[in-house]
């Protein structure tokens, strides 16, 4: 157990689709990210929260929006996706991610498959 | 930006010791953490490197040379669950972390 928690564990969609991944922390954390894992790619930081603000895009297409109503929470909204948007993509917490290093904890993922 | 070069597949035999490098050009330098990962699951920490030298945890240890943009994970007394990917990566401003591209660590009886 990881105190964090991601649904759907799996999901395919299609290019016109729109749908939602999220993330929810158990841990009392301050900070969110989101990443992407690809095949044979290093895992991409794509979005930074501190307390509930975005403190970093990471050159993110805006088919990817980002959500975090609060500091448990997070959510990635996907629309108009293409296929190599495929992948897993990982949720992970720290404390406050502005203060110095702050080990972050993982979520399972949700690995997406785009048609 | 950042960048970092650690291999791509290592493969030892149970007991062994085996030692995953890891090197790095950035722009911006905290420390050096390494992640496991095994097939399926989450990336989970085992350790974070601020300065020069060596930190044992356990069977694992990481060592870093600031001067030379290079670390390493050693782990000893190798098991068969310890077959998975490490990571190392680079904790830049804002706690952020750039991953290297993982080695594939088997571990053979």
């Amino acid at each position: 157990e990881t105190g964090v928690t991601q649904t759907p564990r799996h999901l395919v969609m299609g290019m016109t689709n729109k749908k939602s991944l999220k993330c929810e922390q158990h841990l009392g954390h301050n900070a969110m990210y989101w990443y992407k894992q690809s095949a044979k790619k290093p895992l991409e930081l794509m979005f930074v929260y501190n307390f509930k603000e975005q403190t970093e895009n990471n050159s993110v297409p805006s088919r990817f929006s980002p959500e975090c109503p609060n500091s448990s929470h997070l959510f990635l909204h996907l629309h108009t996706l293409q296929p190599e948007d495929s992948a897993l993509y990982l949720c992970a917490s720290s404390q406050d991610g502005r203060g110095g290093y702050n080990e972050q904890f993982f979520g399972p993922g949700t690995r997406l498959t785009v048609l | 930006g950042q960048s970092l070069e650690q291999p791509s597949e290592v493969t030892a035999v149970e007991g062994a010791i085996v030692q995953i490098n890891c090197t790095y050009q950035t722009s911006g330098f905290y420390g050096l953490s390494w992640y496991q990962q095994h097939d399926g699951g989450a990336p989970t920490f085992l350790s974070y490197n601020a300065l020069d030298g060596l930190e044992e945890t356990g069977r694992f240890s990481s060592f870093l040379s600031r001067s030379d943009s290079y670390g390493y994970l050693l782990l000893q007394e190798l098991q068969m669950k310890d077959s998975a990917s490490y990571f190392c990566a680079v904790m830049g401003a804002g706690n952020m972390l750039t991953f290297g591209g993982g080695t594939r660590l088997m571990v053979k009886p």
